[in-house]
């Protein structure tokens, strides 16, 4: 059951760089989001999609586009990497109603230097 | 708008003994779930326990229990006969039904560590 799949696991990059975080979900789940997580700041959401072709922004979008081409995949760029962009990133899926919990991935730790 | 607070940034239970984790939300909506996730050192999210707005009786499973109080806007975490392995942060989240988004917002969390 792979569930949530996140990559990479580990990230370095320079201040500048792009790159784009990996989310893909084999659930046939309709809502995926993006968060991140900073020391004392809980899990803050970056974006959110509620279908294929359907994305908004969240609380800190910032720095970050998604796009949602298919049910399963909801990749997540960051278009020119900042150090305040260090993070911890999750992505999360769920089916799209009030009573369902998330399935998050494992996580991608980046660090911006 | 949508909010969850947590205030209590760590706390500290001895083994055996219950610990109250406190949470409240803000909200508008008449339809919403109240989460709880557990994150061990590991990093990975675990589903703990939902309430949904419309729920009469609180939800439990196995030691953990949601003490709902819809008057309060409150859905404190109950942990009874702590463990070592309860030793984490807990996340309390809510998800409304407005405008058909479904977002899930969540709280700062909560430290928790067991003592033995």
């Amino acid at each position: 059951n792979a569930g949530v799949t996140q990559t990479p696991k580990f990230q370095v990059l320079k201040t500048g760089q792009s790159m784009t975080l990996q989310c893909a979900q084999d659930m046939n789940h309709e809502y995926m989001s993006w968060y991140r997580q900073d020391p004392g700041m809980g899990l803050r959401l970056i974006h959110y999609s509620v279908g294929a072709g359907i994305t908004d922004q969240g609380e800190v979008p910032n720095g970050y586009n998604v796009s949602r081409s298919t049910t399963e995949d909801f990749p997540l760029r960051l278009l020119s990497a900042a150090p305040s962009q260090t993070s911890v990133y999750f992505c999360a899926s769920s089916y799209q109603a009030v009573n369902t919990e998330a399935f998050f991935g494992q996580g991608t730790r980046l660090t911006v230097v | 708008a949508q909010k969850i607070t947590q205030t209590q940034p760590g706390m500290f239970v001895q083994e055996k003994e219950a610990v109250t984790l406190d949470c409240t939300y803000d909200t508008s909506d008449q339809s919403y779930g109240l989460f709880w996730y557990k994150q061990p050192s590991s990093g990975e999210m675990i589903f703990l326990i939902y309430q949904g707005s419309y729920d009469e009786q609180n939800a439990t499973e196995g030691r953990y229990s949601l003490n709902f109080q819809k008057a309060r806007k409150s859905a404190n975490l109950v942990i009874s006969a702590s463990q070592l392995g309860d030793s984490a942060m807990y996340f309390c989240a809510m998800r409304e039904a407005t405008s058909g988004t479904y977002k899930y917002i969540f709280g700062t969390g909560t430290r928790l560590k067991v003592l033995a």
